[in-house]
């Protein structure tokens, strides 16, 4: 399966500004997904990032607040922008793993976690 | 609204012991189920999946599902401390909708 390298691990920032995370994967992808893990909760999907398209963000998030940048095939970025103390969460990119039609799951970066304070 | 549903927990069983894990999911048309194992400060990793009706076996560890239900689980025998985790239940729709629905995890202790 696809190996994610997602960074940074973690970081600490100020409220208003705006922090990049960054993912590479080992092959090329079609679509690559950004997730956030609140404290003490489930995964809740952020966006999908297509290459060449914009991003389809779910309901809740939105393209100022979380700009999403998919150059090519094995790399995109997330940036959560003005940042607010409750932003304060795990983002995670993963990636499907597929044979053919059939699905066999999501890989999952290392993650990303971020305090704002 | 696709929802999946999990007992938070946490679920306590000693070594040894046979854990069983629940989770059911509102999606009739949801295809592919998953089950991920998620230590405390890592990502998810996934170790089980399953298709169809039935129990699928790897390992220690048996997946269940029933689509008449509505219903997944997933069976760890033989459990150790190491298994002490949070695990979470995924349902997949496929049909042009690529994303995973999550449950929000059952938190599972081992006690040795």
């Amino acid at each position: 399966s696809a190996v994610i390298s997602q960074k940074p691990s973690r970081d600490i920032c100020q409220r208003g500004t705006s922090l990049t995370i960054q993912c590479q994967v080992d092959s090329q992808v079609t679509m690559m997904f950004w997730y956030r893990q609140q404290p003490g909760q489930s995964l809740t999907l952020i966006a999908t990032a297509n290459q060449g398209s914009e991003a389809t963000y779910e309901s809740g998030f939105v393209i100022d607040k979380f700009p999403i940048s998919r150059p090519n095939l094995t790399f995109s970025t997330l940036t959560v922008s003005n940042m607010s103390p409750e932003d304060s969460s795990i983002y995670l990119c993963s990636v499907e793993v597929r044979a053919g039609v059939v699905s066999h799951g999501y890989t999952f970066g290392s993650g990303t976690r971020l305090t704002v304070v | 609204q696709k929802e999946v549903e999990q007992n938070s927990g946490p679920l306590s069983v000693p070594e040894g012991a046979i854990a069983s894990l629940n989770c059911t999911y509102s999606d009739r048309g949801s295809q592919s189920f998953f089950w991920y194992r998620q230590y405390s400060g890592k990502s998810p990793e996934l170790i089980m999946s399953i298709y169809s009706n039935g129990d699928k076996e790897d390992g220690r560890f048996t997946a269940q599902l029933n689509k008449a239900s509505q219903y997944v689980s997933l069976l760890i025998r033989d459990s150790q401390p190491s298994d002490s985790a949070t695990y979470l239940c995924a349902a997949y729709s496929g049909a042009g909708s690529y994303q995973l629905t999550f449950g929000k995890g059952t938190k599972l202790s081992v006690i040795p």
